[in-house]
């Protein structure tokens, strides 16, 4: 079975303060897909960013970046230079065709 | 153009009532998926549709959850003899799948369903 674990599930940052988001995952297979999707307090689902299995080339996208290590299982995301609108949770997600959640990291980012 | 849409956005019922809820994805996406999420949880996987074919139900969707989508476009999702623990965010996603390879889901608002 896929698991997703984000083992930290609340973190408050000032703003313009970096911030690290953890993401460990569980599979045996072989392609899959990674996903970064965020939930403000509205409650819709923003896509972030992706990755696939067979590429752990770390990218920038603006102020965000992704360290992914498939020999640790580890899809880590960072927010840099972290504003008040960045605040929200933010869910590590496996995809096999359906998605599977982590139970999401609250971050709150204070003026 | 626009995303995908849910309605209701609420719905409040009592325990022992119907409710459904309906989805319209993007158009032309071939895939229509329903997740539900309860507070403090990431959404989870209930079921999904190539077209008007429902492929895959999880283990979540009792018998009295049913989801169709008649004419491959839009679906519902019905609740029957709600119970306090179907109070949940319903969310509906869609994605255009060609071929085993990348396919993002966009997510609509979501319906969320409290049970009295």
């Amino acid at each position: 079975a896929q698991k997703v674990t984000q083992a930290q599930t609340e973190i408050s940052v000032v703003e313009k303060e970096d911030v690290t988001l953890d993401c460990v995952y569980e599979t045996r297979d072989t392609t899959y897909y990674l996903f970064w999707y965020k939930q403000p307090p509205s409650g819709e689902l923003v896509f972030l960013i992706r990755r696939n299995s067979f590429d752990e080339q770390n990218e920038i996208s603006g102020r965000y970046s992704w360290n992914f290590q498939k020999s640790t299982s580890s899809f880590n995301f960072t927010i840099t230079a972290s504003q008040v609108v960045d605040s929200a949770v933010y869910f590590c997600v496996f995809d096999l065709g359906r998605l599977y959640f982590g139970r999401g990291t609250q971050l709150t980012v204070w003026p | 153009d626009t995303g995908v849409s849910q309605n209701p956005r609420h719905k409040i019922t009592k325990r022992g009532q119907n409710v459904t809820f309906r989805c319209d994805p993007i158009s032309e996406h071939n895939r229509l998926y329903w997740y539900r999420q309860t507070l403090g949880q990431g959404p989870e996987f209930l079921t999904y549709f190539q077209n008007e074919a429902q492929l895959e139900k999880s283990r979540l969707l009792s018998d009295r959850f049913s989801a169709e989508r008649p004419k491959g476009s839009f679906s519902t999702l019905e609740i029957q003899r709600t119970e306090q623990g179907d109070s949940a965010m319903y969310l509906c996603a869609s994605s255009l799948v060609v071929s085993r390879s990348y396919n993002e889901q966009f997510f609509g608002p979501g319906t969320r369903l409290t049970v009295l």
